[in-house]
């Protein structure tokens, strides 16, 4: 089992829907759960920093993280065609050698108008 | 405030030649990281520099990668010799403090293609 499963799609949707991107991890030592996200031939930018369990929400993002089930997810409100991208989550335990990211795949997005 | 540095952005070479990749980050990030990013996967740690020191190489295929933070600033990866698997993005990071838990800043990428 991968430590950080992400579906990697691709995700189609139509200009103003709602979108869910999801991630599963087993290591329970991960305490920051981040969003990037990555626009073709970028590299990745930070959309959503989040600690321990609980919702963030900045803008039309919303992140939830669910440490018990170990599940974490990102929200689109009102999605626009600016937002088609790759989105990958991303984990990382506290400190010392635990402390770097573990990323998943990756979901690709394609928010139509 | 500028960005995470990276050069060239683009690299062909054959198998078994030699490359290497260049990395400035932001002004005055003491943690420097280089990633592999293997297409339709995320990226994964080669090295983390703490200044100009190495604080976590542990996925780095040391028989054939090296890299080099000199002056704690600048830094160089180097293959030798490469690997058709050795296609991939390159991508430096810099952060202002060691540790996962903080914001990483990411470069735009070399893309290394290995015939």
């Amino acid at each position: 089992q991968k430590e950080v499963e992400q579906d990697p799609g691709p995700l189609s949707v139509p200009e103003g829907a709602i979108v869910s991107l999801n991630c599963t991890y087993s290591n329970s030592a991960f305490q920051y759960f981040m969003w990037y996200r990555q626009y073709s031939r970028k590299g990745p930018e930070l959309l959503m920093y989040t600690y321990s369990s609980g919702n963030k929400e900045d803008g039309r993002f919303t992140a939830q993280v669910d440490k018990s089930s170990k599940y974490i997810s990102l929200f689109i409100r009102d999605s626009q065609p600016s937002d088609s991208a790759t989105y990958l989550c991303a984990m990382s335990a506290y400190g010392g050698s635990q402390g770097n990211l573990i990323f998943g795949k990756g979901t690709k997005l394609s928010v139509k108008p | 405030e500028a960005g995470v540095a990276q050069s060239p952005r683009y690299k062909i070479i054959e198998k078994r030649q030699s490359v290497a990749f260049w990395c400035n980050p932001i002004s005055g990030h003491a943690t420097l990281y280089w990633y592999q990013q293997i297409l339709g996967q995320g990226p994964k740690l080669l090295i983390q520099f703490q200044n100009n020191g190495v604080v976590d190489d542990s996925q780095l295929p040391k028989d054939r990668f090296s890299a080099e933070r000199l002056k704690g600033v600048d830094s160089t990866l180097k293959i030798q010799p490469a690997k058709l698997e050795d296609s991939a993005v390159y991508l430096c990071a810099s952060s202002p403090r060691a540790g996962g838990g903080n914001e990483q800043f990411f470069g735009p990428g070399t893309r290394l293609t290995v015939l």
